[in-house]
């Protein structure tokens, strides 16, 4: 059973609009929560990192949220850009580990 | 800005045939790391690499993988025996700090392998 959950697996919004991605996990003892974008053929690339103790990180348009109570975290993506089309990838670690718990991914489209 | 190279971008195989995948990481990084993503599925843990050695390693890389770090640059990836289920886009990454100290993780661009 994958330790992280993504939802919704795609969706499809309005250039200059917002939406929610988000993600649930199980994987214990928690250490931080990552939220990358993929572009289509490319590596992931950063966009948080946060930790136990942060609720929230933004970078840029792009707002994560993490509530280590319930295990699940958010992405937020404002007024969003055609170049916003990616997958974002939320990527969990345990502590004293170096591997990372990956998620399918949520496939966000931007249209015009 | 730093990155992390990959080559080749693309390599055709034939079953059985071994193959190389080269990577650069950011040159100041001290762990180095090979994941692979199979066409529409997760990105799965392959190895750690820290200190000249392994440092973990997941059940898929099983002995037809190695991993070697040949000078203070370069890090290969190498699959003995190709087989048709190790088509895939293999990413290397490497991090300055390691990831329990929530260092930053850096993903190249990915060699695709294709196995016939």
């Amino acid at each position: 059973k994958n330790q992280v959950e993504q939802s919704p697996q795609s969706l499809i919004i309005l250039e200059g609009k917002n939406c929610t991605l988000q993600c649930n996990y199980t994987v214990s003892p928690f250490s931080n929560l990552r939220w990358y974008k993929q572009d289509t053929g490319r590596g992931p690339v950063s966009l948080t990192i946060m930790t136990f103790s942060e609720n929230t990180k933004s970078n840029g348009r792009y707002t994560a949220t993490l509530d280590a109570d319930t295990k699940q975290s958010s992405l937020h993506i404002t007024a969003s850009q055609l170049s916003d089309s990616a997958s974002y990838i939320c990527v969990v670690s345990a502590k004293g580990n170096n591997r990372l718990a990956f998620g399918k991914g949520n496939q966000v489209v931007v249209i015009p | 800005e730093p990155e992390v190279t990959q080559t080749p971008s693309h390599q055709v195989t034939q079953m059985g045939q071994e193959v190389i995948l080269r990577c650069v990481p950011i040159s100041n990084h001290l762990y180095f790391y090979w994941y692979r993503q199979i066409l529409g599925q997760k990105v799965e843990f392959l190895v750690s690499f820290y200190n000249n050695e392994i440092s973990e390693k997941s059940e898929i890389f099983d002995d037809q993988f190695s991993v070697e770090r040949p000078d203070g640059s370069n890090f290969t990836l190498k699959i003995r025996s190709t087989k048709l289920e190790d088509s895939a886009m293999y990413f290397c990454a490497s991090s300055g700090q390691g990831l329990k100290n929530t260092g930053e993780l850096f993903f190249g661009e990915g060699s695709r392998l294709t196995v016939l």
